[in-house]
């Protein structure tokens, strides 16, 4: 039961290159999100996913590209990476739930570095 | 737009003795309400909730958490601490206008000394 994992774990890249990472679940949750966490702000979403092909900006959407072809992938893309863009990266997942919301279950997270 | 704070960046506490962890909300309608907690290079975990029903929510390893509405609070308490507990904390709020979205706090590090 992998439950849900990201890929990779750690990262560097250099400013302006393009990046992806990847998340899989393996519940068939409808719902998928993206947060980053930086120091002082918490969690911040950046894009969220409420079934396949269904996709829609967070709190912090630039600079990012997400699709979702199938339920269990929600991939992460920056187009062309800045420094700023330096922080942990966490996927998340959830039933759909009912009035009052489901949990959320999380990756690892991946740490990501732009030199 | 619904948001929460977490007042206290981090939270002193010796073993065994009780801890609470501070939330306060701001929401427009009724509040859907979570505790989350992450170790050490770890993802967060679901600790508990508050939908709707008794104020007092208990939920995994001990912890429980006080819904007030009057003080717009959810409040993370446990009676007695452990070395263990020791931890990053974040309280999140339901946003109703995205599905089951959540908006996070900015977390609160929970150390227990021995």
């Amino acid at each position: 039961d992998a439950g849900i994992t990201q890929s990779p774990r750690y990262k560097i890249t250099e400013t302006g290159r393009q990046v992806t990472l990847m998340c899989h679940q393996t519940w068939s949750h409808s719902y998928m999100f993206w947060y980053r966490q930086d120091l002082g702000h918490g969690l911040r979403l950046i894009y969220y996913s409420a079934a396949a092909d269904i996709t829609d900006k967070g709190e912090v959407p630039d600079g990012y590209v997400v699709s979702r072809s199938k339920t269990e992938n929600f991939p992460l893309t920056l187009e062309s990476a800045t420094r700023s863009q330096t922080s942990v990266y966490f996927c998340a997942s959830s039933e759909a739930g009912t009035v009052g919301g489901e949990k959320l279950f999380f990756g690892s997270g991946t740490q990501l570095s732009v030199l | 737009a619904q948001s929460v704070a977490q007042p206290e960046d981090q939270v002193n506490v010796a073993e065994g003795n009780p801890l609470t962890v501070k939330c306060t909300y701001s929401v427009s309608g009724n509040p859907y309400l979570f505790w989350y907690v992450q170790y050490p290079n770890r993802g967060l975990q679901f600790l508990l909730k508050y939908i709707t029903g008794d104020n007092l929510v208990k939920g995994s390893y001990g912890f429980e958490a006080e819904f007030n509405k009057s003080q717009t609070s959810f409040h993370l308490k446990k009676p007695s601490a452990l070395v263990s507990d020791s931890a990053l904390y974040f309280c999140a709020v339901r946003d109703m206008e995205y599905g089951n979205k959540l908006v996070f706090g900015a977390g609160t590090i929970l150390r227990v000394k021995s």
